[in-house]
């Protein structure tokens, strides 16, 4: 059974920083493209970032470029988001998403985590 | 950047109704377009994908047609576990999502 559990999430003060994690299980993480996805409460869903089976290619929506890094950890089967120069509009529910496929496109999300919460407020 | 939009925002339906979704991209993308339901407090669940293919373990009382830039979603007999909100995705590297069509009970 595929399990993504996301972790990290919290209150953070306006331009601090913050690393989330995405530990998977059940498939074979380094042969998959993995993602970031957020929801703003109450809002619909925005694509954050997404890496390559092998970190080849990564991506970030311009609303985070500069400020957050994705990376990954094929021995531990492991997803990362750094966070840094968190915003107030940063606040949101991040989902950890496996995508369908090892590249980088389509991007389709077959499996999603539960999500962390990320609170940017002084 | 590629735009979607689904029409409409929400909808009533009855148990039994067909009931369809809107999504147009902004510019044309082959079949390269996703359709995910989402329940209160719950992750998205892929329920669609390149247009028209459907995800394993998915009910075939879903359906998905288009390419270019107009798609549609059906539910051909709408049970009562598929009240939630349904968002389109377009699949190319940048993905994005539409605002989404919150489906109620009539």
């Amino acid at each position: 059974e595929v399990q993504l559990v996301e972790s990290g999430g919290g209150l953070v003060q306006p331009g601090r920083s913050l690393r989330l994690s995405c530990a998977a299980s059940g498939f074979t993480f380094d042969d998959y493209a993995m993602h970031w996805v957020r929801q703003a409460p109450g809002k619909g869903l925005e694509w954050v970032s997404g890496i390559s089976w092998n970190s080849g290619s990564i991506g970030y929506a311009d609303s985070v470029k500069g400020r957050f890094t994705i990376s990954r950890d094929n021995a531990k089967n492991s997803l990362y988001l750094q966070m840094n120069s968190l915003r107030a509009e940063d606040t949101a529910l991040y989902y950890c998403a496996k995508d369908r496929s090892s590249s980088s496109f389509p991007v389709y999300f077959d499996y999603w985590g539960q999500g962390t919460l990320v609170t940017v407020s002084s | 950047d590629i735009q979607m939009t689904q029409s409409p925002s929400s909808v009533s339906a009855s148990v039994g109704d067909r009931v369809t979704i809107t999504c147009r991209a902004s510019q044309g993308i082959s079949s390269w377009l996703a359709w995910y339901q989402q329940k209160p407090g719950k992750a998205p669940k892929l329920l669609i994908y390149a247009a028209s293919s459907l995800q394993s373990g998915v009910p075939s009382r879903f359906s998905g047609s288009g390419s270019g830039t107009d798609f549609t979603l059906t539910i051909s007999s709408l049970q009562p576990e598929d009240f939630a909100t349904y968002y389109c995705q377009q699949a190319n590297s940048f993905p994005a999502f539409g605002q989404g069509t919150r489906l109620e009970i009539k």
